[in-house]
């Protein structure tokens, strides 16, 4: 069975440092991969997502992943966080391009600090 | 742009009480879920339903039940509320290949119903 294990449940980085969140997956078929963020009071947007194709991503607010098919990681990066940026990241997989199969991670919660 | 739009954003409700938490989106999706999100929890499914009249259970229904009567509506039913469904609920929406889209798995999410069940 698919699972998405998404390591630490807090990040917390300064101002202009790297932003990486990370998060594994286990699947027996190529999978698709998504990362999506809910900003406070809020319901779950799309980051980006990795579907075939090349395994570099880019999504929106200067973040990308990079699907490594040989570590089963789907890591999430940007190169210089903003405050605004402070959220809660959720990875997620589906095994058969189907959103009524995703499974998604528990979540990681990044705080900015100034 | 998608939208979904949840009725109702806080609700707090005594235990035994009947619950409805509405949503619709006007993207004419197939597919519509209902989430329940919980702290170090993340989302777990509650129903989806991939047409009108049609539902599938997910991870734990018990306790829920759902309606869609129409295309575009999707209802998730609180029968008799219990203090264990304290909870922020999530609804979603999304293509379905089996509608003539391209269903490429991307959700799209409503803002969130926070229930409190007192």
């Amino acid at each position: 069975a698919q699972s998405v294990t998404q390591l630490g449940s807090h990040v917390s980085v300064s101002e202009g440092a790297l932003v990486l969140l990370r998060c594994n997956y286990s699947s027996s078929v190529p999978p698709y991969l998504f990362w999506y963020v809910q900003y406070p009071n809020q319901g779950l947007q799309l980051l980006l997502k990795y579907t075939t194709g090349a395994t570099l991503v880019k999504g929106i607010n200067g973040f990308e992943a990079e699907f490594k098919k040989s570590e089963t990681s789907f890591h999430l990066t940007k190169p210089s966080a903003h405050m605004s940026d402070a959220a809660e990241y959720f990875c997620a997989v589906t095994l058969y391009s189907s959103a009524s199969k995703i499974i998604f991670g528990s979540g990681t919660r990044l705080s900015i600090r100034p | 742009d998608v939208k979904v739009t949840q009725s109702s954003r806080y609700l707090v409700k005594r235990t035994g009480e009947k619950v409805f938490l509405e949503c619709v989106q006007d993207m004419d999706h197939e597919n519509m879920f209902w989430y329940r999100q919980d702290p170090g929890l993340g989302l777990r499914l509650i129903y989806f339903s991939y047409d009108v009249k049609m539902k599938e259970k997910g991870d734990i229904p018990e306790g829920y039940s759902v309606s869609r009567e129409k295309k575009e509506r999707f209802s998730l039913i609180l029968e008799s509320a219990s203090t264990n469904q304290t909870s922020m609920y999530l609804c979603a929406s999304s293509f379905s290949s089996f509608g003539g889209g391209a269903d490429t798995g991307e959700l799209f999410f409503g803002e969130g119903s926070r229930l409190t069940v007192l």
